[in-house]
């Protein structure tokens, strides 16, 4: 069993849909979470972390449920420019642990 | 948050040759890693680079193939040996700072192609 597992998508989605991606993680003892967002040929950059109070941060709304081991993120009023992949990393002691992430593509 | 970067940003390397990849951080970081991201495919750790001790390889990785160095806090080096078609991959670096958060920051990738 992977460690964390998203849905690849593609998520194609019209301009100002609001969108939510979901991720589950295996190890309930996982201290950190964070959601990644990587463009085409670029490196990995930090979107948010997640914490299980829920955080947001403008469009971006991220919670995480502990009990359930899952992660979520949440887009509001989508742009063109939020077309990326998203990557769920949860961390264990000094190890990061990546998901296969979720390609969303915003629609004109 | 760290200024991570990559030598070199692409190479074209033939079977059997080796490449050093460098990663150079503009300040002092208790942690870096090398990941390895396939084509369409997500991050697998390769190994933590520890500071002036041997690295830590992840399964499925060994010392002999991909040797790695870290002479100080703000640099390490990748080598990925007597290369293969399989191991033309984007190669990245990521630090974790000292004083920050628990995240972890990239460097900009190798773009590794062989042939």
């Amino acid at each position: 069993r992977k460690e964390v597992e998203q849905d690849p998508g593609p998520f194609n989605v019209p301009e100002g849909a609001t969108v939510a991606f979901n991720c589950t993680y295996s190890n309930s003892a996982s201290q950190s979470f964070f959601w990644y967002r990587q463009d085409c040929r670029k490196e990995p950059k930090l979107l948010m972390s997640v914490y299980s109070s829920g955080n947001e941060d403008g469009r971006f709304t991220a919670q995480l449920n502990r009990a359930s081991q899952y992660i979520s993120l949440l887009i509001r009023d989508s742009k063109l420019s939020d077309s990326a992949t998203y990557l769920c990393v949860v961390r264990f002691r000094n190890q990061f642990y990546f998901g296969t992430g979720t390609s969303l593509t915003v629609i004109p | 948050s760290a200024v991570i970067s990559q030598k070199p940003s692409r190479d074209i390397c033939q079977r059997g040759t080796s490449l050093t990849i460098q990663c150079q951080v503009d300040s002092q970081v208790t942690m870096m890693f090398w990941y390895r991201q396939q084509p369409g495919q997500s991050l697998t750790l390769i190994a933590t680079a520890n500071q002036g001790s041997e690295a830590t390889y992840e399964s499925g990785f060994v010392i002999d193939k991909f040797p790695i160095s870290r002479p100080n806090l703000t640099f390490s080096t990748l080598t990925v040996s007597n290369m293969s078609p399989e191991d033309s991959s984007i190669y990245l670096c990521s630090v974790e700072e000292v004083w920050g958060t628990d995240t972890q920051y990239f460097g900009p990738g190798t773009r590794l192609t062989v042939l």
